[in-house]
This record gives structure tokens, C-alpha cells and sequence, in this order.
């Protein structure tokens, strides 16, 4: 079953802080959020693990609630190189499948 | 490059060929993955492997998808009697290993089925 996200598309001013949400209806074993800019590959952003465990950029910072089977992604003092479509990936339950199913996206623009 | 490669990057053919679109993954990631993506949507599960056997193939969409890794590397997607309906940005991706890691994302192949 796909995650859904939400919201679907963000607009921000340089500076401004948005959190994008992915939420699932099974059981999750990890999340992972990538960013995808027209044209482009995904680029990993964050992985996020049943039982806390946490790998991804510096400056980028989510969170996996197990029980609600929710993440959110926040992204703080936007710049424009954040622009892009957000998508989350989620992991089955079982822990050690490397199957992903992704959502539909978010659509984020920073304008100056 | 140390990153995913995808060949072709382009790829247009005729409703009803056959199509082979191939996947170098980073060296020494054990786990290759096969997704699609059409326009305004996520990447959709296909197929992942982990080394040389197909772990999970229950993305593929029919019988006539097929993809093979013999050598636990390179991997090549095969596609029959290709239809419109597969028009499709292919991607290809590798992590070290399978499940709880990161994979990294080739640049994909557009598939055109005209």
C-alpha cells in the first residue's frame, strides 16, 4: 500500500521552515526521504529505522513514529537549493527487505 | 564516476519490440534495485536483487518484464513486446546491502514506446 504524503505542494520564502509528513497503513520497519529535482535522479536525504536508529545529512531532520507508522520530514531556514519534489520510501516490516514503495510526493518552492 | 550508471540514457522504440536497459551499480553494493517512474509520480517498486538472485520480484508488472544479474554486478531489464503503457523513466539503484540502507539512484533511462 502506498504512503501517503502531505501536504501535496509547499510554497516558501527563503528562511521559512515546512515539515512534510508520510504515513502509512502497515507496519513499517524503515523511511527513507529523497529529494528529486525535475529532470534528475532521487538524491538521499534521510533513513530512518524501527528503533531509532538514524543515517542522513547534517542539516536535515525527521522523525519516525513506529506506532503511528508516521514520519515527518522538517526542513528548517529553507534555501533555494531546497526546491524539489520530497518523496518518501518505506520499508516493510520485516526489517531486512530492500523493497521500497514510495509516495506520491511533495512539491516544495522556495522563492527569494 | 562512482555513481550508478544507466545505459541507454534515451531510449525510443516501436510498440511491440524489445527493449534491454542496463544498470552498473556502485562498486561493492551488493543490492541492485529496479524501479519506474512516470511523470508527476514516486518511483514504483520492480525488482531487487541481492548478489546474483532476484529477492523480491513482485513489483514486475507481467511476465513480459524480466531482469537477470549473473555475476552479482551489472544488471540488464529486459522488456517484450514492449506497449505504450511502459513509456517510463527506468531507474536503477545499489545499496551496500539490502534493507535499512540507503540506495543510491542512477540518472534513469526514458523509455519512449512510440
Amino acid at each position: 500500500q502506498q504512503p501517503v504524503q502531505s501536504p501535496q505542494a509547499v510554497i516558501l520564502r527563503e528562511g521559512e521552515d515546512a515539515v512534510i509528513n508520510c504515513s502509512s497503513s502497515k507496519a513499517l520497519y524503515s523511511v527513507h526521504w529523497y529529494r528529486q529535482k525535475h529532470g534528475e535522479a532521487p538524491v538521499f536525504l534521510m533513513i530512518l529505522l524501527k528503533g531509532g536508529e538514524q543515517k542522513g545529512h547534517e542539516k536535515i531532520s525527521a522523525s519516525f513514529n513506529e506506532k503511528k507508522q508516521q514520519s515527518s520530514l522538517y526542513l528548517t531556514a529553507s534555501q533555494l537549493s531546497y526546491s524539489g519534489t520530497y518523496f518518501c520510501g518505506t520499508g516493510g516490516g520485516s526489517g531486512n527487505t530492500g523493497k521500497l514503495i514510495f509516495g506520491q510526493g511533495t512539491t516544495l518552492q522556495v522563492k527569494p | 564516476g562512482a555513481g550508478v550508471s544507466q545505459t541507454p540514457s534515451n531510449k525510443v522504440t516501436e510498440k511491440g519490440k524489445y527493449v534491454e536497459l542496463r544498470c552498473d551499480p556502485i562498486s561493492g553494493h551488493t543490492a541492485l534495485y529496479w524501479y519506474r517512474q512516470s511523470l508527476g509520480q514516486g518511483p514504483e517498486f520492480l525488482i531487487y536483487f541481492q548478489g546474483t538472485g532476484a529477492a523480491d520480484d513482485s513489483g514486475l508488472p507481467n511476465d513480459r518484464f524480466f531482469a537477470v544479474r549473473p555475476e552479482g554486478s551489472v544488471s540488464t531489464l529486459k522488456i517484450q513486446r514492449t506497449e505504450r503503457g511502459d513509456s517510463a523513466v527506468y531507474l536503477c539503484a545499489s545499496s551496500l546491502v539490502a534493507g535499512g540502507n540507503e540506495q543510491f539512484f542512477g540518472p534513469g533511462t526514458r523509455l519512449t514506446v512510440l
